[in-house]
C-alpha cells in the first residue's frame, strides 16, 4: 500500500526565490497537514487542509501558502525565500478510523 | 499557551536496562501520539492514545495516558542498540488530529 508521497525529496534555493512542495495523502485520507522541522524550532504546524479547505492555520507569515486539490493531494508554496527556512518539510495524512497520522519522507529544503 | 514537555531531552542507557520518557502537556487534550525518527529521517508512527488511561504495548515499547495528570509515559523494557532514535510525543488540542503540537523531542542513545 502506497504511503505518503512527497516531491521534491532535496532541493536548493537562492534567498527571495520561491519554492512549491507537493504531497499526495495515503489513497482515501482527505486530510492532509503539514509541519516544518528546524533543529532550533523543532516541529511547527504549518497548515491542514480537508477536502479542499484550509481548517487550521499556524503562526507563520503569509509568505507560506498552501492549497488541496480534489484528489486530496497538496502542495504547499513559500515565497520570498529567507534563510530562515531552511528546513525539513513534513506533510501528514490523516486515517480518521484510527486517528493516526502518517508522515511522508519530507522535502529537505536549503536555502542559500 | 499551548505546551507540550519531554523530558529527558537526552538520554543515554545500557542495553538491558529499563528507562522511561516523560511527556506532560498544558491544557486538557485525551488524544496524545508518539512518533519515532531516525537521523535524516521522516517521523514513524509509534502510538496513537485516545483517552484516559490508554496503555498501548509494541515489542519494548509501552506508552500509557493519564489525561487528569495530563501525562503520558513511553516506557522501554531491556533496551537494545535498535532502539537508538530521537522519540517526539505530540497532542492534538484540537480534537480533528488536524493540528498537532510536538514535543521537544528525547534523543535516545542505547550503548553495548
Amino acid at each position: 500500500k502506497a504511503g505518503v508521497t512527497q516531491t521534491p525529496r532535496y532541493l536548493i534555493k537562492t534567498r527571495g526565490q520561491q519554492v512549491t512542495l507537493s504531497c499526495s495523502p495515503i489513497s482515501g485520507h482527505r486530510s492532509v497537514s503539514w509541519y516544518q522541522q528546524t533543529p532550533g524550532q523543532g516541529l511547527q504546524f504549518l497548515f491542514e487542509y480537508f477536502s479542499e479547505t484550509q481548517r487550521n492555520k499556524g503562526n507563520f507569515p503569509g509568505r507560506f501558502s498552501g492549497r488541496q486539490f480534489s484528489n486530496s493531494r497538496s502542495e504547499m508554496n513559500v515565497s520570498t525565500l529567507e534563510l530562515g527556512d531552511s528546513a525539513l518539510y513534513l506533510c501528514a495524512s490523516h486515517r480518521v478510523s484510527t486517528g493516526e497520522l502518517f508522515f511522508g519522507e519530507g522535502s529537505r529544503l536549503t536555502v542559500l | 499557551e499551548l505546551k507540550v514537555e519531554q523530558n529527558p531531552l537526552f538520554l543515554s542507557m545500557q542495553e538491558g536496562k529499563n528507562y522511561t520518557i516523560y511527556c506532560n502537556y498544558s491544557t486538557t487534550s485525551d488524544r496524545l501520539y508518539w512518533y519515532r525518527q531516525d537521523p535524516g529521517k521522516s517521523l514513524e508512527s509509534l502510538f496513537v492514545l485516545l483517552s484516559n488511561g490508554a496503555v498501548k504495548q509494541e515489542g519494548r515499547l509501552m506508552a500509557s495516558l493519564d489525561t487528569k495528570a495530563r501525562l503520558s509515559t513511553l516506557h522501554i523494557t531491556a533496551a537494545v542498540h535498535d532502539l537508538s532514535a530521537t522519540y517526539f510525543c505530540a497532542v492534538d488540542f484540537t480534537g480533528t488530529a488536524s493540528k498537532l503540537t510536538f514535543g521537544t523531542g528525547t534523543r535516545l542513545q542505547v550503548t553495548l
